[in-house]
């Protein structure tokens, strides 16, 4: 069936520094990748996401990468701030319309 | 807009019992789903409809049914409670059949014992 893989599953890093979280899903008919931020005992909320049409998009300090032949994609924070602590979620949705997520990665910026 | 909304916030069921969990939106969008989310396992997809009278499974649908008679009413009945159903469930809602954003609701904690 289709599903999201996601790594790693928490990542610590320096303020200033970079990010990295990687995903990749397994329906080579997915279409739509978005990437979600849960802020502990909140929803998730979008953040950026990108279409298959597309190899990379950027807002700000936030960046996604696409891999469609290889069916990855990345999400890449700069300058990292402690307010970017939290929980993000990839999600692809697949060709019968559902949107399934991986598992999660916590994020901690150390000041 | 109240965007999605989603009751009770918090509930405690003891085992075999049933409820429904409801959720609405006003955004008039199409496409509504329903998550639970459980530590380390992310968001799983119970069931999702891309529209009125349409509604689909996901990767946990056992244990829960759902119906959508209008586009703003996705309501979640849990058929006969079991403490594996203790969780976190979020509704959200896309404009488009999933290729869009999806609007969370604030949750619903449910514990079962």
């Amino acid at each position: 069936g289709e599903n999201v893989e996601q790594h790693p599953s928490t990542l610590s890093v320096q303020e200033g520094d970079s990010a990295v979280i990687k995903c990749t899903y397994s329906d080579s008919a997915s279409n739509y990748f978005p990437w979600y931020k849960q802020e502990l005992g909140k929803r998730p909320q979008l953040i950026i996401d990108i279409r298959s049409n597309v190899g990379e998009k950027k807002d700000q300090r936030i960046a996604v990468t696409l891999n469609k032949t290889a069916k990855h994609f990345s999400l890449h924070i700069t300058e990292t701030q402690p307010e970017d602590s939290a929980v993000y979620f990839c999600a692809a949705k697949t060709s019968y319309d559902k949107v399934i997520f991986g598992p999660g990665t916590s994020l901690s910026v150390i000041p | 807009n109240a965007g999605v909304t989603q009751t009770p916030k918090f509930q405690v069921l003891k085992t075999g019992q049933s409820m429904t969990l409801q959720c609405a939106q006003d955004m008039n969008h199409e496409y509504m789903s329903w998550y639970r989310q459980d530590p380390g396992m992310g968001l799983r997809l119970i069931h999702y409809s891309v529209g009125a009278g349409i509604t689909d499974q996901g990767e946990v649908p056992n244990g829960y049914n759902v119906s959508r008679s209008t586009t703003e009413d996705f309501p979640l009945r849990l058929l006969s409670a079991a403490p594996s159903q203790t969780s976190v469930y979020f509704c959200a809602s896309s404009r488009d059949r999933g290729d869009g954003p999806l609007h969370f609701g604030n949750g619903t904690r449910l514990t079962v014992t």
